[in-house]
């Protein structure tokens, strides 16, 4: 059974540090990985999805590396901001096909200006 | 473009009722998912729907029940409502589907809480 697990659980930094989340998947067998945003009571923001074939994905300062072999993904936020501050999410689509999405339970980020 | 929407956003029901929940996917989108966001489990899939048939279940009891129309508009529905059915309940759409694993885009959620 996959299991995603993203630690650490919390994470407060300066403002315009640089920053890693880490994500882990017990199976390696996956389609593709997405990394998500949720900010307090709202829906998930998608930002970054990596297919099962690439090693990573950028966009602007974010970038999402994966390497299956290991079973794990990181997502590198730059010269962070108070705006980026939210529970961020990382989720697995396992390699049979149709079914659903299993997420990690986020690591929550607070950046402090 | 307009995202996915999900009416309502806020409910309040009690325990033994009914509820039905509405999620609009993005426009040209055919697939819809539902998810259940506690504290506790986090994020769970509770089923997914491609042109009108649901394709995908997660573990959930068949209190649980869905269905998409022609236009790929969806709603859930929950019946016997339980305390533990308080949850943010989460609608995502794609291209493809889950089955062609495509990326999701997801509603701001509606939030149910029973009393």
């Amino acid at each position: 059974k996959q299991e995603v697990t993203q630690i650490p659980a919390a994470l407060s930094v300066p403002e315009g540090e640089n920053l890693v989340l880490n994500c882990s998947f017990t199976d390696s067998a996956i389609y593709n990985l997405q990394w998500f945003r949720q900010d307090p009571g709202k829906g998930l923001t998608s930002l970054l999805l990596i297919q099962s074939s690439q090693r990573e994905q950028t966009s602007g300062r974010l970038n999402a590396s994966l390497d299956k072999s290991s079973g794990r993904s990181t997502l590198y936020i730059a010269a962070s901001q108070p705006g980026d501050s939210a529970t961020y999410l990382c989720a697995v689509s396992p390699s049979q096909a149709g079914t659903a999405l299993i997420f990690g339970k986020g690591t929550t980020l607070s950046v402090s200006s | 473009k307009a995202g996915v929407t999900q009416t309502p956003r806020y409910l309040i029901k009690t325990r033994g009722q009914q509820v039905t929940l509405s999620c609009s996917p993005i426009s040209g989108h055919r697939s819809v998912s539902w998810y259940q966001q506690t504290p506790g489990q986090g994020l769970q899939f509770l089923f997914e729907y491609f042109s009108e048939t649901q394709r995908n279940k997660g573990n959930f009891p068949g209190r649980f029940s869905g269905r998409q129309f022609s236009n790929s508009r969806s709603e859930m529905n929950v019946s016997t409502l339980e305390l533990g059915d308080s949850a943010l309940y989460l609608c995502a759409s794609s291209l493809f589907g889950l089955q062609n694993t495509g990326e999701l885009f997801f509603g701001e959620g509606s939030r149910l809480t029973v009393l």
